[in-house]
């Protein structure tokens, strides 16, 4: 079976620096999707960035950057320029690749980041 | 366009007692999905259907239970609830049964007493 682990309950950074945050997953497919949510305190999940395993390129989205080491099963994030709005608890989640037949993400435990100002 | 909708925002049960909660998916979006989120941990995929057919079930008991209607909203059942059935509930939808993108709703807070 398929996990995802998150060893960081809770990160904190200073105001326009910049956070690392890990994630480790177990799998023996060799196809799959890798994403990381922000869940505000409003509780709805956004999605921040998005890894195909297939993929050797890390995906980047403005300050929001991944380093995919798919040997190691290691996806972690980098924020850049923190901003207060990224406060939040994020979710590093795997799902198999869509020709497996199942839709089912599986979610870390999630690591709180804080802002400070 | 809106967003993924749920409801209710927040309700409170008795054990044993019976619960509906309702999605309404983004439009356009034929897949809807399922998750339960205990306080403290990541969502668990409970269902997922799409084209009104369920194509996934994640390890929950039989007193879950989900359908999808014609205009692609869903709801979630579960009987005979338990405290450890308290959590957010979160509903997500999809264009498709593929590798698109999910999209969350803002969840339905679950208490048990």
């Amino acid at each position: 079976a398929q996990t995802v682990t998150q060893s960081q309950p809770e990160m904190s950074v200073q105001e326009a620096e910049t956070v690392t945050l890990s994630c480790t997953y177990d799998t023996s497919e060799s196809d799959y999707y890798l994403f990381w949510y922000k869940q505000p305190p409003s509780r709805q999940m956004i999605l921040v960035i998005r890894q195909e395993a297939y993929k050797q390129q890390n995906a980047t989205e403005n300050r929001f950057s991944v380093n995919f080491q798919k040997a190691a099963k290691s996806f972690s994030l980098k924020i850049s320029d923190s901003q207060l709005g990224d406060a939040a608890m994020y979710f590093c989640a795997y799902r198999r690749s869509f020709t497996s037949g199942t839709y089912k993400y599986i979610f870390g435990t999630g690591t709180r980041l804080k802002v400070l100002a | 366009d809106a967003g993924v909708t749920q409801s209710p925002t927040h309700l409170i049960k008795t054990r044993g007692q019976q619960v509906t909660l309702r999605c309404s998916p983004i439009s356009g979006h034929k897949s809807v999905s399922w998750y339960q989120q205990v306080l403290g941990q990541g969502p668990q995929f409970i269902f997922q259907y799409y084209e009104k057919e369920e194509r996934g079930r994640g390890n929950f008991p039989d007193r879950f239970s989900a359908r999808q209607f014609p205009n692609y909203s869903s709801e979630l059942n579960v009987n005979a609830l338990l405290l450890g059935d308290s959590a957010l509930y979160l509903c997500a939808s999809s264009l498709a049964n593929s590798g698109n993108t999910i999209y969350f709703g803002e969840g339905s807070w679950l208490t048990v007493v």
